[in-house]
């Protein structure tokens, strides 16, 4: 079936040094992608998102690249902070406009 | 501006009840839907509702339900609970469907 994943579920990064988190999505139709955030004891919440017609966006501190020919998502920190310890989740919406959701790499920065 | 809240955050139940669970969106949103998170699944979308109509459903049996109100709030009914129905249940609103989704802080559900 088709599915959002996650390369890794776990990542370990300095302070101050800036993360790539990486995620794999299978159906090519898929128009609209998020990457979340969720921090212990919360819902998830939404860091930047990307339409199809784009190969990368910008936000705070935050990059996402999409690679339609690969069908690969990545979301990038720069200067990664104590705070940005969470778990993170890649999520495409088909055409049916349901979220998938990837199953989530969990972030530790190191200090 | 308050954001989602779910209520009860904890509950304990026993297999065979029922649950009902409840969501108030953020205010002036009209669109909610629910998700269902665990360990071994993810996050996995159960329904969302838009003008108290249900708009979308995901793979769940026909033991979840929902229904949404006049006034945005949304309910979620889980009949003849089962162990695995164990999940942390978010709810998400946004001001209309396909907008940005802001999430609750969930309700953990233990079934036992």
């Amino acid at each position: 079936g088709e599915s959002v994943g996650l390369h890794l579920p776990t990542l370990s990064v300095q302070e101050g040094d800036n993360s790539i988190i990486n995620c794999a999505y299978s159906n090519s139709a898929s128009d609209y992608f998020i990457w979340y955030k969720q921090e212990s004891g919360k819902g998830p919440q939404f860091i930047i998102d990307i339409r199809s017609n784009m190969d990368k966006r910008q936000g705070q501190r935050v990059t996402v690249l999409l690679n339609k020919t690969v069908k690969h998502l990545s979301l990038q920190i720069a200067a990664t902070q104590p705070g940005d310890s969470a778990v993170y989740f890649c999520a495409e919406e088909g055409l049916d406009y349901k979220l998938s959701f990837g199953a989530g790499t969990t972030v530790t920065v190191r200090a | 501006k308050a954001g989602v809240t779910q209520t009860p955050r904890y509950l304990i139940k026993t297999r065979g009840q029922q649950v009902t669970l409840s969501c108030s969106p953020i205010s002036g949103h009209r669109s909610v839907s629910w998700y269902q998170q665990t360990p071994g699944q993810g996050l996995q979308f159960l329904f969302e509702y838009f003008s108290e109509t249900q708009r979308n459903k995901g793979n769940f049996p026909g033991r979840f339900s929902g229904r949404q109100f006049s006034n945005s709030r949304s309910e979620m009914n889980v009949s003849t609970l089962e162990l695995g129905d164990s999940a942390l249940y978010l709810c998400a609103s946004s001001l209309a469907v396909m907008d940005e989704q802001y999430f609750g802080p969930g309700t953990r559900l233990t079934v036992t």
